[in-house]
């Protein structure tokens, strides 16, 4: 699986929208880019994903460069309670098929 | 999003007993589920994949006999650890995989060994 290269911390201000950004140059074809965050002492939670096009639900949009090379998952008005760290994964079929990789994240503070 | 119960969410147990961990998806049938383990401070290690109905694969320096996994059901994955001793104290966590290729996550087990 590819690997994925993300900043190590990052600030947001309540009610502001938080970008938080992911490289991810090696990406092959068949992989998609998750999405998951834990807060302290939980199971990661699942976010969003997508292959290629930008994607949208109720927690977030993931917008991915036309290369695919970047991302961005996009926290539109973040509260406090999106303090955690958000993990950036690509994953795909074959021998690997649905393993995740999990790297540092990038720990995310929401301050008032 | 779907749910994925894992029981217990802590455990103390003394040196040289065994210890079982379950991992239940409550609303959907998972034929993979994937059983990690974090320490302090680091991030997510993944131990094995467990397949409904067959053996477990392992991940490289995960000693499959001291980590017994079960997967009997497309509901249910069991870890065993066995002998524990205290160098095995850390949080373990499952996911079970959905038919959309989406992992959901366990809360987690913290694993405190005397």
């Amino acid at each position: 699986d590819a690997k994925t290269t993300q900043p190590p911390s990052m600030d947001c201000a309540e009610g502001r929208a938080a970008n938080l950004p992911c490289n991810h140059s090696t990406i092959s074809g068949n992989e998609y880019v998750y999405w998951y965050r834990q807060i302290h002492s939980q199971g990661p939670q699942y976010i969003i994903h997508g292959l290629k096009n930008n994607e949208t639900n109720e927690m977030a949009s993931l917008i991915i460069t036309e290369d695919r090379k970047s991302s961005t998952l996009i926290l539109p008005h973040a509260t406090l309670r999106d303090t955690a760290v958000y993990y950036c994964i690509v994953s795909a079929g074959g021998t690997s098929y649905g393993k995740l990789t999990f790297g540092q994240g990038t720990i995310l503070t929401v301050h008032p | 999003g779907a749910v994925v119960s894992q029981h217990p969410s802590r455990v103390i147990c003394k040196s040289g007993t065994s210890v079982k961990i379950e991992c239940r998806s409550l609303d959907f049938q998972a034929t993979t589920m994937f059983w990690y383990r974090q320490f302090p401070k680091q991030s997510l290690m993944l131990m094995a994949t467990s397949n409904e109905g067959s053996k477990a694969t392992y991940e490289q320096g995960v000693e499959k006999d001291k980590f017994l996994i079960n997967h009997a059901s497309l509901t249910l994955s069991t870890l065993t650890v066995t002998s524990a001793h205290p160098e095995d104290s850390s949080f373990y966590i499952c996911s079970a995989r959905e038919n959309r290729d989406i992992q959901y996550f366990g809360a987690g087990t913290r694993l405190s060994v005397l």
